[in-house]
C-alpha cells in the first residue's frame, strides 16, 4: 500500500513532442506528490510538485495532472528538448510521516533531435 | 532552495571496511534524510537524521550497519559499516525546507560508493 508505480520504464520522444510519464498510488493518505529529474552522476532535482487539492499544476513546459479518484498523477513535458533527456522519478509522501518520500521506479527519457 | 554538499563524491572501498559520508547544508534545516540508490534503481529511504537524538531507521536498515550522526542543524554523517559489494550504491542526503510555503525536499549530489 506504500508503493508508487511508475510507467513507462523508458520513453523515447522526438524533439518538440510531448513526454508523458504516469504514476499510480494506493495509499489515499498521501498528500504531496513531487517529480524529480536526475541526470547521470547527479542527485535528483525537484522539478514540480502538487497537493491533492488541485487537479493540475503548470510550471513552464512541465505540467502535473492529478486524478484523485483514480489515484493517479502524471508529468507532461511539452515541447520536449534533448536537454530534457534524464531519468524522472515520481514520489509521494504523507504530512504525518515526517517527510518520508516513497519513490516510483523511474523513467528514463530520451529526446531525439 | 538549500545548497547541499556531500563528501566524498565517490570512493572505492575494500569489503569489511567502513566509510563515513558527510552532508553539509548552507542553512539550518529541521529535517535531514539519507537515501540509497542502487545501480539503475530508484531511491530508498535509509533513515531520518534527527538533531540531538538517535536517527529513525526504515524497515530493513539498522543502526549498527548505518550509524548516523546529526550534531547540528546544518550537518550530518552516514557511516556504511563492514561493507560488502552489495553496499555499492549512491548514497544521497536530502533536506526539507519550506522556502516556497511547501515542505519541499532537496537532494545533495550523492556519494558513489563501490565496494570491491
Amino acid at each position: 500500500q506504500q508503493q508508487v508505480k511508475q510507467s513507462p520504464q523508458s520513453l523515447i520522444v522526438q524533439k518538440g513532442g510531448i513526454s508523458i510519464i504516469n504514476c499510480a498510488y494506493e495509499n489515499t493518505a498521501f498528500d504531496y506528490f513531487p517529480w524529480y529529474q536526475q541526470f547521470p552522476g547527479k542527485g535528483p532535482a525537484l522539478l514540480i510538485a502538487i497537493r491533492p487539492d488541485v487537479s493540475e499544476k503548470k510550471e513552464g513546459r512541465f505540467t502535473i495532472s492529478f486524478n484523485k479518484s483514480a489515484k493517479q498523477f502524471s508529468l507532461h513535458i511539452m515541447d520536449s528538448q534533448p536537454g530534457d533527456s534524464a531519468t524522472y522519478f515520481c514520489a509521494a509522501s504523507m504530512y504525518n510521516q515526517g517527510g518520508k518520500l516513497i519513490f516510483g521506479q523511474g523513467t528514463e527519457l530520451s529526446v531525439k533531435p | 532552495s538549500a545548497v547541499i554538499s556531500q563528501k566524498p563524491s565517490r570512493d572505492i572501498c575494500q569489503r569489511g571496511t567502513s566509510l563515513t559520508i558527510q552532508c553539509q547544508v548552507d542553512s539550518q534545516v529541521t529535517m535531514m534524510f539519507w537515501y540509497r540508490q542502487q545501480p539503475g534503481q530508484s531511491l530508498t529511504l535509509i533513515a531520518t537524521a534527527n538533531q540531538g537524538s538517535e536517527a529513525t531507521y526504515e524497515s530493513g536498515f539498522v543502526i549498527d550497519k548505518f550509524p548516523i550522526s546529526r550534531p547540528n542543524l546544518t550537518f550530518s554523517t552516514l557511516t556504511v559499516s563492514n561493507m560488502s559489494p552489495e553496499d555499492s550504491s549512491i548514497y544521497l542526503c536530502s533536506v526539507e525546507t519550506a522556502d516556497r510555503g511547501l515542505d519541499e525536499q532537496y537532494f545533495g549530489p550523492g556519494t558513489r560508493l563501490t565496494v570491491t
